[in-house]
């Protein structure tokens, strides 16, 4: 079983809302990540968490606020965002290595709208 | 900064012909991922390269790390509609938690 789940798919948010998006994966990886993706660019990293504790914040503004229950499970709260903020928000996991492969296996996304 | 550079941004070719998708970078990575991505889905791992001057094929698509572990390549023998897509090749720093860096992206269109 390589999959990452996501839920919802897709989101359609008012800038006063509160909402969070949830990821889940069966592998065993330790290290999990959520991604921002903008129309016709690349994945951006957003956090990186390694054993269930927060170790990369790429200076994303509280508004976003990520939280790893267990090894299996993240979720990305959402509150006060702004139009900008609307993307593919993806979520990703891996092993944890200290050097070498690092396959990273996504989800297939939530389409975020925020109106 | 690690940055990867990919070219062409753009490919529109007829189903039959062969291509070439570059990634390079002045900086060394452990580990090379190439993924495709469809419009609104999540990237999809295709392989990952390790060693210098490995080369992984699937099917149709040959790939390459560069002997000194900052560029690769990947090779698309007659082409098909059904390679249309996003192709993201992404390099692994190497630290504990396996960063990823995104090159910009190969849109490709594969035309019947």
């Amino acid at each position: 079983d390589t999959e990452v789940t996501q839920t919802p798919k897709h989101l359609v948010m008012g800038m006063t809302n509160k909402k969070s998006l949830k990821c889940e994966q069966h592998m065993g990886h330790r290290a999990m990540y959520w991604y921002k993706q903008k129309a016709k660019k690349p994945p951006e990293l957003m956090f990186v968490y390694s054993y269930e504790k927060l170790s990369i914040n790429e200076s994303v503004p509280s508004r976003f606020s990520p939280e790893c229950p267990n090894s299996s499970l993240l979720n990305l709260h959402l509150h006060a965002l702004q139009p900008e903020d609307s993307a593919l928000y993806l979520c990703a996991s891996s092993q944890v290595r200290n050097r070498g492969n690092t396959e990273a296996f996504f989800g297939q996304g939530t389409r975020l709208t925020v109106v | 900064t690690q940055l990867l550079e990919q070219s062409p941004q753009f490919l529109s070719i007829q189903e039959g012909e062969n291509l070439t998708v570059y990634c390079n970078s002045s900086s060394v990575f452990s580990s090379l991922q190439w993924y495709r991505q469809e419009p609104g889905e999540g990237p999809v791992l295709l392989v990952t390269v390790v060693t210098g001057g490995e080369v992984k094929k699937l099917k149709r698509l040959t790939f390459q790390f560069g002997d000194a572990r900052k560029d690769s390549s990947l090779h698309i023998t007659a082409a098909q509609p059904g390679d249309t897509g996003l192709y993201l090749c992404a390099g692994a720093d190497g630290g504990s938690q396996g960063n990823l860096i995104f090159g910009k992206g190969t849109k490709l269109s594969v035309k019947p």
